[in-house]
């Protein structure tokens, strides 16, 4: 089975700051990956993904994420945030090849945005 | 395209009653994921359908969950008599077949009173 890693619970800036959301896995296996938001009492919108090709993944609202084949990471950021960033961001892991394609999540990092 | 739909949003059951959750896929989605979010949680995986087909269950509670995905209508997700420590959102997720992006529907909160 995956695990997800996301070091950090909670990550507070400054609006026009930039931010890095911490994402690693354990796997032994080729892996897709995906960043996805969640905002207060809403379900998930997928960010970006890496399914393969460029390790550097633009997704949506300016932000991107760059996959470490060597670090088993999966690492989301943004040069400048704004105050609707604040929200609840999950990095999930599924296994390349698996006919099964379950999502492993990590447990979330609350990014609040302070103006 | 109407997103992945679900029903209802919120929910509320006293301990023993039956809660039953629908999910309807995106328009020519196949594949229909379900999965749990408690409190300070992230999100685990329960169960994993095709039309008719239960693919992977390994996530789902051995007792009072059960999972269906008839050929016609609604996927649903059934847990019988509830307890306090099925309050949760509980997330449903499709994607078309062949593909791994899974698109989420905006969850059912159960509160077991």
């Amino acid at each position: 089975a995956q695990s997800v890693t996301q070091l950090d619970s909670q990550v507070p800036v400054f609006e026009e700051a930039p931010v890095e959301l911490r994402c690693n896995y354990s796997s032994s296996v080729s892996v897709y990956l995906f960043w996805y938001v969640q905002y207060p009492n809403q379900g998930l919108q997928l960010l970006l993904k890496y399914l393969s090709g460029s390790t550097l993944v633009k997704g949506i609202n300016g932000f991107e994420a760059e996959f470490n084949k060597s670090q088993t990471s999966f690492h989301l950021r943004k040069p400048s945030v704004h105050i609707s960033d604040t929200a609840e961001y999950f990095c999930a892991v599924s296994e390349r090849g698996s006919t099964l394609g379950r999502l492993y999540f990590g447990r979330g990092t609350q990014l609040t945005v302070w103006p | 395209n109407a997103g992945v739909m679900q029903n209802p949003r919120h929910l509320v059951r006293r301990r023993g009653q039956e809660a039953r959750l629908r999910c309807s896929p995106m328009k020519g989605h196949s594949h229909v994921y379900w999965y749990r979010q408690l409190p300070e949680e992230g999100l685990k995986f329960m169960v994993y359908l095709q039309k008719e087909n239960i693919i992977d269950e390994s996530g789902m509670p051995k007792e009072r969950f059960s999972a269906e995905f008839p050929k016609e209508g609604p996927s649903i997700l059934r847990i019988q008599q509830v307890v306090r420590g099925d309050s949760a959102a509980y997330f449903c997720a499709s994607s078309p077949k062949g593909q791994y992006e899974q698109y989420f529907g905006p969850g059912t909160r159960l509160t077991v009173t």
